[in-house]
């Protein structure tokens, strides 16, 4: 089945550096992914919509300067969070839709696992 | 504006009985897919079924079937014969097209499975 490889699993930074992760779609090309966000014991938030060789479209309340997101090829997404703070520790996750079937699934990572000192 | 709910935020079953997670949503597209997904305690987002809005019958995966009720808006998952390992969050999710396709998640259900 289809498989999205998300990097890191978790990560640990200080306060003020910038974290990159990715999110590869391993045996499809990934038109669109998707950009989640998740606090513990709550819902996945949709942070920004990527398409492959164009901007980003984040959703209302996230900011896209401190959000990177690039989406440079048909299985690779990067989602860079600039200058971390103590608030952006969350669960980040990414998923991934197949292009060339209608209706799939959308395929996800495992996730990150961000935390911020 | 496109809404999803699920209006248990917890769920007991006994193991080997049936369980229902409810699900209703809000959407003015034609055009709509819906899915439920498991997330046990790593983490992971697990795919468990899908309904299309024009599907005429309603979504079968092995143990897990949807309950697709048009008019009413609803999309409940039935889990049957629950298992232990069946103890995770559930979450119901609408995929619709804005600008490009977007998945929209509800709250989610955590279900117990009791021995």
């Amino acid at each position: 089945g289809a498989v999205v490889s998300q990097h890191p699993s978790w990560v640990i930074c200080k306060s003020g550096t910038s974290v990159k992760i990715e999110c590869r779609s391993l045996d499809f090309q990934a038109t669109t992914m998707f950009w989640y966000r998740q606090f513990p014991k709550q819902s996945l938030m949709l942070m920004a919509t990527s398409n492959e060789g164009s901007k980003a479209t984040y959703e209302q309340g996230v900011e896209k300067d401190k959000f990177l997101i690039n989406h440079a090829s048909l299985t690779l997404s990067t989602l860079t969070v600039t200058s971390a703070h103590p608030e952006d520790s969350s669960f980040y996750i990414c998923s991934a839709r197949d292009g060339a079937k209608n209706n799939s699934p959308l395929h996800f990572g495992n996730g990150t696992r961000l935390t911020v000192t | 504006a496109q809404k999803i709910t699920q209006t248990q935020p917890g769920m007991f079953v006994q193991e080997k009985e049936a369980v229902t997670l409810d699900c209703t949503y809000d959407t003015s597209d034609p055009s709509y897919g819906l899915f439920w997904y498991k997330q046990p305690s790593s983490g992971e987002m697990i795919f468990l079924i899908y309904q299309g809005s024009y599907d005429q019958q309603n979504a079968t995966e092995g143990r897990y079937s949807l309950n697709f009720q048009k008019a009413r808006k609803s999309a409940n998952l039935v889990i049957s014969a629950s298992q232990l390992g069946d103890s995770a969050m559930y979450f119901c999710a609408i995929l619709i097209r804005d600008s490009s396709y977007k998945l929209i998640f509800g709250s989610g259900t955590r279900l117990l499975v009791r021995p």
